[in-house]
């Protein structure tokens, strides 16, 4: 089945710096997704990209899903300790509406 | 957003009992609903695919008669673990999707623990 990976599995950064996360697919999606996972808690939906090239915003949040949509990222502006989590992307794992396949997940931890 | 509810939110059982886990949408009509297990650090595994009124669709290597799924209605799907073991303890998560839809949405999930 359809595979994404994303890079870095984990990512320590001090409050105030930027932090990015990558995920990649070998083939083409027709839609990509991010969750955010608190620590002991459960995924939270971010963000839908659909389009080719596609950049969203949520405050210090920037999604980006890449020009053949293979690859997206999430990018963090001035990190702060609220940002902690692991960031999943997720892509279409079949025909069943909602379907999806996880990737690995960014472990980001801030330091005050 | 849509609101979806496990239940219940943790259980510690013995080595051969079996666990109930619920999973309900509150807000509105769940065509599909989706079973997932997360060990310790890592990712999300789909254990499932559950449709209402039909069989699940188990993934490669998940055992069907192990892990039981019903969905009988639009807001409800369960998940039965039979005869657990203790390499079944570990994080279940459900989300469900309405009619069409591309979003889905988690429950909070379950911790089994199998002692």
């Amino acid at each position: 089945g359809q595979q994404v990976m994303q890079i870095p599995q984990y990512q320590h950064v001090q409050e105030g710096e930027d932090f990015t996360t990558y995920c990649n697919s070998s083939t083409t999606l027709s839609n990509i997704q991010w969750y955010k996972q608190r620590p002991g808690g459960h995924p939270v939906f971010l963000i839908q990209l659909v389009k080719s090239g596609e950049v969203k915003k949520q405050k210090r949040l920037t999604f980006q899903f890449g020009e053949a949509k293979k690859n997206s990222s999430l990018h963090i502006t001035a990190t702060q300790t609220t940002d902690v989590g692991t960031y999943f992307c997720a892509g279409p794992g079949g025909t069943n509406a909602g379907k999806s396949t996880f990737g690995d997940g960014t472990t980001l931890t801030v330091k005050p | 957003g849509a609101v979806v509810s496990q239940h219940p939110s943790w259980v510690i059982c013995k080595s051969g009992t079996s666990v109930k886990i619920e999973c309900r949408s509150l807000d509105f009509q769940a065509t599909t609903m989706f079973w997932y297990r997360q060990f310790p650090k890592q990712s999300l595994m789909l254990m499932a695919t559950s449709n209402e009124g039909s069989k699940a669709t188990y993934e490669q290597g998940v055992e069907k008669d192990k892990f039981l799924i019903n969905h009988a209605s639009l807001t409800l799907s369960t998940l039965t673990v039979t005869s657990a073991h203790p390499e079944d303890s570990s994080f279940y998560i459900c989300s469900a999707a309405g009619q069409g839809a591309d979003t889905q949405y988690f429950g909070p999930g379950t911790r089994l623990t199998v002692l």
